[in-house]
């Protein structure tokens, strides 16, 4: 069964403008959440992360918005760059990330100018 | 420090034989793991390690594939007479949760085609 799930397999958003990146869960039990950056032929690249005892976490260009009840999260880029055209992978996590990440398929985000 | 190694970056094996590949982690880190990928899906769990005691295994790991982390520094991932369904990217990550900060850091994968 799929824990985590990435319902857009792509999004192309405008240069300047928001990228929302979408991501729902099924396991209440999850407390951990990452974001990941892939380009092709490199492995992810850590992006942002958050607890399940907070619904927000910015850094710089990056916020993650969590929401439990729902058991849905998203991912914000403001302002969206070309650079930030990359795969992106939600994954979540039982026990504060130190164990096993359970990922979702991916988001394709295109960005252009 | 220049983050997680992996070695191969590429195998080409054909059916049946055995492919062996390396990771290296982040030198201070004590978890490694290890993740397998396939086209159009994200990274799948398939074992990690505490220093050298391996603490999880996926029921994905068959009993064809093996891991080791023998002197809690680098890691192996065997896999044992090889099958089309086994190519896929494999992923090593490493982390140190007693540093407090909880993401794994990926290496850039080994890309396994079987023939």
């Amino acid at each position: 069964d799929q824990q985590v799930k990435q319902n857009s397999p792509s999004l192309s958003v405008q240069e300047g403008r928001i990228s929302i990146l979408n991501c729902d869960y099924t396991n209440s039990m999850f407390d951990y959440f990452l974001w990941y950056k892939k380009y092709p032929a490199e492995g992810p690249t850590f992006l942002i992360s958050i607890s399940s005892i907070k619904d927000k976490n910015e850094d710089g260009r990056f916020t993650v918005f969590l929401n439990k009840s729902a058991k849905h999260l998203s991912l914000h880029i403001v302002p969206s760059q070309p650079g930030d055209s990359a795969v992106y992978f939600c994954a979540a996590s039982l026990s504060g990330g130190y164990n096993k990440l359970i990922f979702g398929a991916g988001t394709r985000l295109a960005v252009h100018p | 420090d220049t983050g997680v190694s992996q070695d191969p970056r590429h195998k080409i094996t054909k059916r049946g034989q055995n492919v062996t590949f390396r990771c290296d982690p982040i030198s201070e880190h004590n978890r490694l793991y290890w993740y397998r990928q396939t086209l159009g899906q994200g990274p799948e769990f398939l074992t990690y390690f505490q220093n050298e005691a391996q603490l999880e295994k996926s029921r994905l790991l068959s009993d064809r594939f093996s891991a080791e982390r023998p002197k809690g520094s680098f890691s192996t991932l065997e896999i044992q007479r090889t099958e089309q369904g086994d190519s896929a990217m494999y992923l090593c990550a490493s982390g140190n949760p007693g540093q407090g900060y909880n993401e794994q850091f990926f290496g850039p994968g080994t890309r396994l085609t079987v023939l």
